[in-house]
């Protein structure tokens, strides 16, 4: 069983449509970081909530934090080829910075 | 640029072979990370140093060894290893462990495939 479950794990879409995909866990966190990973490259962080129920706007991109700090959804409005890449949430476990990291959702999007 | 730099960005070696893996950052950072990244799997820790101390080894085989000089540098010995350790291998760095230093910055990795 994995700490934190994303859905979809795959998503294929046409430029200009909407998506949305999730990271769950029964368990509560303090906050939840989620990344992006383009072809050949490493994960880079997009955003960090911290409070129950909070959303941060990145552009076209909506991150919300669950009012129980248990899960997260992020929203792509109007979605571009540039969007294309690995969705990835994360949470602090145990002492320091040490992340543990999401299935991930494998986002393409196609023109 | 992310300002972690790793080399190489591709490795194929025998499990016979000897070899290892380099990673470097500029960011002032004194937290470094070793992360392993399978197809159909999470990313998983492996390292942590912080302070050039290993504070982390998360049931790692003996084949993997870490070393980090000081704490610019970080490097990943390899050796005799088994084909199901060919994967992506990703440096990371961030501040020392704290409230509000979780944040990793990840270099391009290492595509590793071990025949």
């Amino acid at each position: 069983t994995q700490l934190l479950e994303q859905s979809p794990q795959f998503l294929s879409i046409q430029e200009g449509e909407n998506l949305t995909v999730y990271c769950n866990s029964s368990s509560v966190f303090s906050s939840l970081q989620w990344y992006r990973q383009e072809p050949g490259e490493g994960p880079v962080l997009l955003v960090t909530v911290v409070t129950g129920g909070e959303v941060k706007k990145l552009k076209r991109l909506t991150f919300q934090f669950g009012d129980a700090r248990k899960d997260s959804s992020l929203h792509i409005t109007a979605a571009q080829p540039g969007d294309t890449g690995l969705y990835l949430c994360a949470v602090t476990t145990g002492g320091g910075n040490k992340l543990t990291f999401g299935t991930g959702t494998q986002l393409k999007v196609e023109l | 640029e992310t300002g972690v730099t790793q080399t190489p960005r591709h490795l194929v070696m025998g499990m016979t072979n000897k070899k290892s893996l380099k990673c470097e950052q500029h960011l002032g950072h004194n937290a470094m990370y070793w992360y392993k990244q399978s197809a159909k799997k999470p990313l998983e820790l492996m390292f942590v140093y912080s302070l050039e101390e290993r504070v982390e080894n998360n049931s790692v085989p003996s084949r993997f060894s870490p070393e980090c000089p000081n704490s610019s540098h970080l490097f990943l010995h390899l050796h005799t290893l088994q084909p199901e350790d060919s994967a992506l291998y990703l440096c990371a760095s961030s501040q020392a462990p704290g409230p509000g230093n979780e944040k990793l910055f990840f270099g391009s990795g290492t595509q590793l495939s071990v025949l």
